[in-house]
């Protein structure tokens, strides 16, 4: 059971448009989100998340949008820049996750290439 | 360290063959976590530790796997009786204490081949 899906495997952008990337979720539990984005060869870094009690979050070029009615995220970067070319994954904590010290499992998506084009 | 640091970067191993994997968290975080990414798929999740807690194993997919942390440092997968199934790469994680809503520092993987 995919409890948070990306359904968009392939994203292309040209340089300095809006990239808008998607992600679809199950469990109206969910207490959060996140986003992180991942270069060839490198580990995931985290990028941006927010709360269920919002409904945006904003960092920079980065904004996270959530609606809660169609348990829908999404990612929008503006403007794109060649550097921003990677996979991103959207993350929500599991369904049994258990919040131990602050401590939790995430459940990812299964990512969305983005590649913008100069 | 600076960084979270996983050794071996690359690792082949044959069919049946025991392998074992080890992440080195950043100095002070508490959390500790395992995920795999197999080829074309998303991050699973395998394990999580976090202080002197019982880890949380359930994302383990067989008894073939299991994994130790030795305090708030240094830990080990090991996988016994690799199978092709099993080729991926494996990715360490850590957070702070109270870092759920800020993310995980991940490691740079351990590619995985079982041939």
């Amino acid at each position: 059971d995919q409890q948070v899906k990306q359904n968009s495997p392939s994203l292309s952008v040209q340089e300095g448009r809006i990239s808008i990337l998607n992600c679809d979720y199950t469990n109206s539990m969910f207490d959060y989100f996140l986003w992180y984005k991942k270069y060839p060869a490198e580990g995931p870094t985290f990028l941006i998340s927010i709360s269920s009690i919002k409904d945006k979050n904003e960092d920079g070029r980065f904004t996270v949008f959530l609606n809660k009615s169609a348990k829908h995220l999404s990612l929008h970067i503006v403007p794109s820049q060649p550097g921003d070319s990677a996979v991103y994954f959207c993350a929500a904590p599991g369904p049994d996750a258990r919040l131990i010290q602050g401590a939790q499992k995430l459940v990812f998506g299964q990512g969305t290439r983005l590649t913008i084009n100069p | 360290g600076a960084g979270v640091s996983q050794s071996p970067s690359n690792k082949v191993t044959e069919k049946g063959k025991d392998v074992e994997l080890r992440c080195d968290p950043i100095s002070g975080h508490t959390a500790l976590y395992w995920y795999r990414q197999r080829l074309g798929q998303g991050l699973e999740f395998l394990i999580y530790f976090q202080g002197n807690s019982a880890p949380d194993k359930s994302g383990l997919p067989s008894d073939r796997f299991s994994a130790e942390r030795t305090g708030e440092s240094v830990s080990t997968l090991t996988i016994q009786r690799t199978q092709q199934e099993d080729s991926a790469v494996y990715l360490c994680a850590s957070s702070l204490r109270q870092g759920a809503m800020r993310g995980y520092t991940f490691g740079s993987g351990t590619r995985l081949t079982v041939v």
